[in-house]
């Protein structure tokens, strides 16, 4: 059961353009939405990450958009660098008090071409 | 990564052996857990840790057990390895402050190989 779905699971984008990867959820009790950076040979790194009261979270070249009510969010990399080339993750989490229940989506492996 | 280690970071062992790998963290974080990462599943959660001797199941937690006998160090071990345990093993720490969440901390990963 896979309760957070994400795609594409792989991506190629030319230097300069647009990243863009989608997850959607389906349990409401979600409350914390992180995005997770992982280079080859190392663990992931969160990114940057989105509570549902808030519909969008800018972090320099990353951008976190969340849509409450179709269940949905994405990550959006503006004018793409090869260094950004790794595997995305997103997550959903609950919090359980203090134990952070976290479902991970299956990945996105995105290559940025020069 | 600052905080966390995993060992060892590599190892190939037989089918049947016992195998045990270990989380040092120095951040003295409530929160333990351990991952494995295998292509096409993303991120699934083994066991986790929410104190000393406190443990409890994740989504796949059959074939392993773990072990916190102090707050820095959480123990995976595979009582009799399967080739279906092949993967990468990560372990990950969190602590909550207050309303803020801070996500995880993951170590570099074990990459374990059962032949």
């Amino acid at each position: 059961q896979q309760q957070v779905k994400q795609s594409p699971q792989s991506l190629i984008v030319q230097k300069g353009g647009i990243s863009i990867i989608n997850c959607a959820y389906e349990n409401t009790a979600f409350d914390y939405f992180p995005w997770y950076q992982q280079f080859p040979g190392k663990g992931p790194a969160l990114l940057i990450a989105i509570r549902p009261d808030v519909s969008e979270k800018k972090e320099g070249r990353f951008t976190i958009s969340f849509n409450k009510s179709a269940k949905q969010f994405s990550l959006h990399i503006m004018d793409s660098q090869p260094g950004d080339s790794a595997t995305y993750f997103c997550a959903a989490s609950i919090d359980s008090g203090g134990y952070q229940k976290v479902t991970f989506g299956i990945g996105t492996k995105l290559q940025v071409i020069p | 990564d600052a905080g966390i280690t995993q060992s060892p970071r590599h190892k190939v062992t037989e089918t049947g052996t016992p195998v045990t790998l270990r989380c040092h963290q120095t951040e003295n974080h409530r929160y333990m857990y351990w991952y494995r990462q295998d292509p096409g599943h993303g991120l699934r959660l083994i066991h986790y840790s929410y104190g000393v001797k406190d443990t409890d199941k994740g989504e796949v937690s059959d074939g392993y057990s773990v072990s916190r006998s102090k707050t820095e160090d959480f123990l995976l071990t595979l009582e009799s390895a399967t080739s279906s345990q092949t993967s990468v093993y990560f372990c990950a720490i969190s602590e909550l402050s207050g309303q803020t969440n801070y996500g995880y901390t993951f170590g570099s990963g074990t990459r374990l190989t059962v032949v």
